[in-house]
């Protein structure tokens, strides 16, 4: 399985600022997978972005993905309150691969 | 359109028994996969059954093991508990179908256990 690294590991912005995040990866990948856990629950999935797409977007939400160097970046832009949560990202080979994440990005937003 | 729904929600064991989660998955997937959480931690991979069979499987001991129902449902047993066994366990469907599973893993929202 792939394992992605999130970075950084800790992000305190304030209300109504972009917040972005990162993610590299090992190995060649089908797609990757961005989600968001608020404290103790289960991970929302937000959004998925193929091997052969640079940029997606979803609402307030643009990744980008870049092959070539097996990263990843997550942009929040105009943050919210909500937003508050930790962001895992998931590459992911294809079949029975498992989803190995890493410790993920905590973003905190201050009001 | 149902999610991924697991039970129960919380759980406490005491060291050495054995314990049973629950998983079914989004209408129209056909995979589970299982994960575990622990504190301060990200998702690690613990199996995945497809066709009522484990598929694949990450760095766990024999003491995890699970079950596909025709259904697609699915269960994870662990036997022996330890107390480096507390964690979210969280269960994630997708179709494998024809497209070897591409379209993304849907969470549950976990199951958690404490082992005391």
């Amino acid at each position: 399985s792939q394992q992605g690294e999130e970075d950084p590991q800790a992000l305190s912005i304030q209300e109504g600022e972009n917040a972005t995040m990162n993610c590299s990866y090992k190995t060649s990948i089908n797609n990757l997978q961005w989600y968001r856990q608020n404290s103790g629950r289960g991970l929302v999935h937000l959004i998925l972005i193929r091997s052969n797409e640079r940029e997606k977007h979803s609402g307030r939400l643009r990744v980008t993905l870049d092959t070539s160097k097996k990263s990843s970046s997550l942009l929040i832009t105009a943050s919210r309150a909500a937003d508050t949560a930790s962001y895992f990202c998931g590459p992911f080979r294809g079949g029975a691969d498992g989803l190995t994440f890493g410790k993920g990005t905590h973003l905190i937003i201050q009001p | 359109d149902a999610g991924v729904t697991q039970s129960p929600t919380h759980l406490i064991k005491t060291r050495g028994q054995q314990v049973t989660l629950r998983c079914s998955p989004k209408s129209g997937h056909d995979t589970v996969s299982w994960y575990q959480q622990a504190l301060g931690q990200g998702p690690q991979f613990i199996f995945q059954y497809y066709e009522e069979e484990e598929r694949q499987r990450g760095n766990f001991p024999d003491r995890f093991s699970g079950h596909q129902f025709p259904n697609y449902s699915s269960e994870l047993n662990v036997n022996a508990l330890l107390l480096g066994d507390s964690a979210l366990y969280l269960c994630a469907s997708s179709f494998m179908g024809t497209s070897g599973g591409i379209h993304g893993q849907y969470f549950g929202p976990g199951t958690r256990l404490t082992v005391t």
